[in-house]
């Protein structure tokens, strides 16, 4: 089964406005990680969390190991927002990564 | 950010021939891993490897797959042989790997074709 559940699979935004994805995990994991996917298939990394929050720019990440799940806020989305996102969990061993089903992100002007 | 490269970034291959994916990590990391992604899914973890071996694999990670890092050069997927299944964008990435961070970067793909 899914053991990185992303929600919501598609979310279609006006520019300027807010919105959060997230992430719940049905496994153990000690960090996470979450990345941008443009068009052309490339990933940028957006955060790698412990437990807490991580702010950088319009993108704010919170982990919460206790009830295994982290967000992803994007304030003021931009048009070059748009792309696929993806959580991904450590599995506990820090040594390979078990990625969600990821949310397209659609801006629109 | 640290990049990652890969080289190619499209290959076409016919069925059964051999494959070899390469990628040149960030210079001072120490783990590095593949990953498969079929269009349109999420990205399935393969592999990692560290200090010169295997430490896990998937069961994605087929008998005709293998990996290697000689002396330093680049990282290699080797397929052989290629089969239609294995048709999708192979990622390599990398990460210092101590408990100061495991952060993982990615390369940008490399898109395999298997006719």
């Amino acid at each position: 089964g899914d053991q990185v559940k992303q929600s919501p699979s598609a979310l279609s935004l006006q520019e300027g406005t807010n919105s959060a994805l997230r992430c719940n995990f049905s496994i153990a994991t000690t960090t996470v990680q979450w990345f941008l996917q443009n068009p052309r298939g490339s990933l940028m990394n957006l955060f790698y969390l412990v437990p807490g929050t991580k702010e950088n720019g319009r993108l704010k990440s919170t982990f919460n190991s206790k009830e295994s799940y982290s967000t992803l806020h994007i304030r003021d989305a931009q048009l070059e927002d748009s792309g696929t996102y993806f959580c991904a969990a450590d599995g506990g061993s820090g040594n390979k990564l078990i990625f969600g089903t990821g949310t397209l992100l659609s801006v629109k002007p | 950010g640290p990049k990652v490269l890969q080289i190619p970034s499209h290959q076409i291959i016919d069925m059964g021939q051999m494959v070899t994916l390469n990628c040149d990590p960030v210079s001072n990391h120490l783990y590095f891993y593949w990953y498969k992604q079929i269009l349109g899914q999420q990205m399935e973890f393969l592999v990692n490897f560290y200090n010169g071996k295997v430490m896990e694999k998937s069961k994605l990670f087929k008998d005709q797959f293998s990996v290697e890092r000689p002396d330093g050069s680049y990282f290699t997927l080797k397929i052989q042989p290629t089969a239609l299944e294995d048709s999708a964008v192979y990622f390599c990435a990398s990460s210092l790997g101590n408990w100061a961070s495991y952060e993982q970067y990615f390369g940008p793909g490399t898109r395999l074709t298997v006719l």
